[in-house]
């Protein structure tokens, strides 16, 4: 059973569009959320994160957006660069709930493609 | 570069064979990961090492074992590997063992077994 769900495999935008990326989840435990950018042949990078007790979370120009009671989140990137062409995982944690909160839960993934 | 090496970036292994994957950190973290990232699937926990010692192991078979000789180095032993192990391995650190800012990624090892 996937507790983080990243249900389009797959997102094109043109350059300078905005890119929407969503995820839900299941676990009504995780209390912190995180993206991950994805370049081949290189492991994931963070890219932001967000907690529970906010519903914004903005860096240039992602932002990362949760809605609690609808155990949802997206990642909107605006204005879109050909460089943000890449696979993005949505990640998730419980916080400080001892025992295995280090342990991230992911997506699996969805590949945006930015068009020039 | 990261600050998390792993070596080889390519391992093509037959069934019978022995390696072993090889994580590098110097970034003073002190909780090191194992990932395996199959193709459309999400990525899955192997194992966790806080302060050089096994605090998870997600049910992994035994051809796959792990070695954590002190908090820079972590190391996956593969033996008598099958063709579904084939996938990307990656290791990532963390500061402590909890994750809440983010892992630190190496780039992977892309294992194929024949």
């Amino acid at each position: 059973d996937q507790q983080v769900k990243q249900n389009s495999p797959s997102l094109s935008v043109q350059e300078g569009r905005i890119s929407i990326l969503n995820c839900d989840y299941t676990n009504s435990m995780f209390d912190y959320f995180l993206w991950y950018k994805k370049y081949p042949a290189e492991g994931p990078t963070f890219l932001i994160s967000i907690s529970s007790i906010k519903d914004k979370n903005e860096d240039g120009r992602f932002t990362v957006f949760l809605n609690k009671s609808a155990k949802h989140l997206s990642l909107h990137i605006v204005p879109s660069q050909p460089g943000d062409s890449a696979v993005y995982f949505c990640a998730a944690s419980p916080f400080n709930s001892g025992g295995s909160n280090y342990k991230l839960t992911f997506g699996k993934g969805t590949l945006l493609t930015v068009n020039p | 570069e990261t600050g998390v090496t792993q070596t080889p970036r390519h391992l093509v292994m037959g069934m019978t064979n022995k390696k072993s994957l090889k994580c590098e950190q110097h970034l003073g973290h002190n909780a090191m990961y194992w990932y395996k990232q199959s193709a459309k699937k999400p990525l899955e926990l192997m194992f966790v090492y806080s302060l050089e010692e096994r605090v998870e192991n997600n049910s992994v078979p035994s051809r796959f074992s792990p070695e954590c000789p002190n908090s820079s180095h972590l190391f996956l032993h593969l033996h008598t590997l099958q063709p579904e192990d084939s996938a990307l391995y990656l290791c990532a650190s963390s500061q402590d063992p909890q994750a809440n800012y983010g892992y630190t990624f190496g780039s992977g090892t892309r294992l194929t077994v024949v």
